[in-house]
């Protein structure tokens, strides 16, 4: 069974510029959050995507943007880049159960974000 | 904000000794809790989630929870060299919300 596969897993990017991450979660799972990763504040979420819906979204600037497609795949979008934004990126998939929250979440390999 | 504290390390411990990772965590009404393990580099992986109070075992990996007091931990027996990561809590929120603490590093000495 596939992972869950995230893309471009490098990127160099100059400041101002924008960013598209994508990422593919494991197959039947429809849940999808990011997570920005920095050694200074650890793992902080950024949104969760359910049915192509933002369901939870984390203390970020707007600059910082989502979607998810009809087949679970989901784009997070970084616009008006900052030196601060560099860090890894991660997306997590996770099964959805009715009335259930906080399933279990699997990690993709992440996406490393540099903005020079 | 909820909050999730690690104590940050470094633990070491020599090979084949018990190794014990522990996590508070703020919010009272949390009900789903996780270790995730990181080596240097690479993304989380999984290692177990616990959503009742006790013991969970899954072999050498014992996840502990202990709502009143807020508190989970991770007992890693037989500590191998290939277990020296950062291990990571996470605290479940609405959704599929996870909060996570800063992470405790393992180094486990031949």
């Amino acid at each position: 069974k596939a992972g869950v596969t995230q893309t471009p897993r490098y990127l160099i990017k100059t400041r101002g510029q924008q960013v598209t991450l994508s990422c593919s979660p494991i197959s039947g799972h429809r849940s999808v959050s990011w997570y920005q990763q920095t050694p200074g504040q650890g793992l902080q979420f950024l949104f969760e995507y359910f049915s192509e819906t933002q369901r939870n979204k984390g203390n970020f600037p707007g600059r910082f943007s989502g979607r998810q497609f009809s087949n679970s795949r989901s784009e997070m979008n970084v616009s008006t880049l900052e030196l601060g934004d560099s860090a890894l990126y991660l997306c997590a998939s996770s099964l959805v159960f009715p009335g259930i929250s906080n399933t279990e979440a699997f990690f993709g390999q992440g996406t490393r974000l540099t903005v020079v | 904000q909820k909050e999730v504290e690690q104590n940050s390390g470094p633990l070491s411990v020599p090979e084949g000794a018990i190794a014990s990772l522990n996590c508070t965590y703020s919010d009272r009404v949390s009900q789903s809790f996780f270790w995730y393990r990181q080596y240097s580099g690479k993304s989380p992986e999984l290692i177990m989630s616990i959503y009742s109070n006790g013991d969970k075992e899954d072999g050498r990996f014992t996840a502990q929870l202990n709502k009143a007091s807020q508190y989970v931990s991770l007992l890693i027996r037989d500590s191998q060299p290939s277990d020296s990561a950062t291990y990571l809590c996470a605290v479940g929120g609405t959704g599929n919300q996870f909060y996570f603490g800063t992470g405790t590093s393992l180094t486990v000495i031949p």
